[in-house]
């Protein structure tokens, strides 16, 4: 069983706001990174750290983080946001290696 | 341009081995820890192993024993033998650059387009 906790499954109206979330112990000491993946590709990073998104991520993903629960945020959802969600962070190992991924999120835009 | 390309997939039978290797470009590969990470068709993603820039490694209870993570600094290139193989390790497996942050945070900013491993008689 996973170590993060992602619901199955999200949907938004397109040009709304919709929040995904993610939880798990270790999110008390280490911030979650996400990604974006679409059908036939692989991954894609959107955001990490305590709020950071890499170039070329568009500035309606933002992320954020309280207690045991990190958030990523899309404001005004496009089309083109339609993807599986995951959130990855440091497992409970102690090893500076481990890490585990959420079980992921999937987000349809209607 | 960074890039990581895998290779090496293929169909397996039950009990056989299988490299895959990841050739890194566009960046000082020995810098970085790298990961393995593997998808089932309509799975989620699954950790399959992680190497530090001093060689050292990890893995996950599901793989611990027959999967091995290697790096050669030298030839850019990352790999994972895969000994014992099962149904269930069927899946894309994709290389990941991680890049460490403070207070050990980290994040996978680079990732391959994955090649594909099938187990099966």
């Amino acid at each position: 069983s996973s170590e993060l906790t992602q619901d199955p499954a999200v949907s938004v109206a397109l040009g709304q706001t919709v929040r995904i979330t993610c939880q798990g112990d270790s999110l008390r000491s280490y911030y979650a990174s996400w990604y974006q993946q679409k059908p036939g590709q692989a991954p894609v990073l959107v955001i990490y750290g305590k709020n950071n998104r890499p170039s070329g991520i568009p500035d309606r993903f933002s992320g954020s983080s309280s207690g045991n629960t990190a958030s990523l945020t899309i404001t005004g959802a496009q089309a083109e946001d339609e993807a599986d969600y995951y959130c990855n962070s440091r497992d409970s190992s102690g090893n500076h290696l481990g890490v585990v991924f959420g079980g992921g999120t999937k987000l349809t835009v209607l | 341009e960074v890039q990581l390309v895998e290779s090496g997939g293929g169909l397996v039978q039950p009990g056989g081995s299988l490299r895959l290797s990841c050739a890194a470009s566009g960046f000082t590969f020995s810098s970085y820890d790298m990961h393995w990470v593997r998808q089932a068709t309509g799975k989620g993603l699954e950790w399959v192993s992680a190497i530090g820039t001093a060689g050292d490694t990890y893995y996950p209870g599901s793989v611990k024993g027959r999967f091995t993570i290697s790096r050669e600094n030298a030839k850019n290139s990352l790999y994972l033998q895969m000994n014992s193989l099962r149904a269930g390790d069927t899946a894309v497996y994709y290389c990941a650059r991680v890049v460490v942050a403070a207070k050990g945070n980290y994040y996978m900013d680079v990732w391959g387009k994955g090649t594909t491993v099938t187990v099966s008689s």
